[in-house]
């Protein structure tokens, strides 16, 4: 079974400031994926960021980096330098190779302050 | 290149109705997703398809949903009869392949039911 937790419901930071979003998972999978996936007010899910769970090197997309902690089950999102626009509901999320299956956790409502 | 559509974007209906729900994923797209997400929460997976196959099921509450993939192509979810309880965004998504070991999901703008 795969579960996903995340436990900052909200947060919020100031424009050019770095933030971290938490989140940990499960899966009894030994292939997998996780993912953070923005979803702006009243928009469209779009993925942020993506990592293989056999790749040790942290991905990073622009102002978007990951901390993957595979023997901890941790994967957190680094935003650098926020912007404005980066005012959105994140997700993380866990993803089976074999299934396909992909599973999201509960959200973190982020607040980038002017 | 057309993105996931899905309709009706908005929906009221009273509890007992029954509601349905289209989508069209991405052409060429040979999995569909469908979520429902409840306000302030994470999207719950209620069914996948692959092609017309489904591959998982398991969170449909099979007494009032169901769904269908006609052709391995665009989607139909419906509600009968409608608790309160549904009331929610049903998300629609697709995948090249199986999922995330092609590539991501791409989402529609969603579909949002307000049972009365």
């Amino acid at each position: 079974a795969q579960t996903v937790t995340q436990s900052q419901p909200e947060m919020s930071v100031q424009e050019a400031e770095t933030v971290t979003l938490s989140c940990t998972y499960d899966t009894s999978e030994n292939n997998y994926y996780l993912f953070w996936y923005k979803q702006p007010p009243s928009r469209q899910m779009i993925l942020v960021i993506r990592q293989e769970a056999y790749k040790q090197q942290n991905a990073t997309e622009n102002r978007f980096s990951v901390n993957f902690q595979k023997a901890a089950k941790s994967f957190s999102l680094k935003i650098s330098d926020s912007q404005l626009g980066d005012t959105a509901m994140y997700f993380c999320a866990s993803g089976s190779s074999n299934t396909g299956k992909l599973i999201f956790g509960q959200g973190t409502t982020l607040q980038v302050k002017p | 290149e057309a993105g996931v559509a899905q309709s009706p974007r908005y929906k009221i209906i009273e509890k007992r109705q029954s509601v349905a729900f289209w989508c069209n994923p991405i052409s060429g797209h040979a999995t569909l997703y469908w979520y429902q997400q409840i306000l302030g929460q994470g999207p719950k997976l209620l069914i996948q398809f692959q092609n017309n196959g489904v591959v998982d099921d398991s969170q449909l509450p099979k007494d009032r949903f169901s769904a269908e993939r006609l052709k391995g192509v665009d989607s139909t979810l419906k509600i009968q009869p409608a608790k309160l309880e549904d009331s929610a965004v049903y998300l629609c998504a697709s995948s090249l392949g199986q999922g995330v070991v092609t590539g991501e999901l791409f989402f529609g703008e969603g579909s949002r039911l307000t049972v009365l």
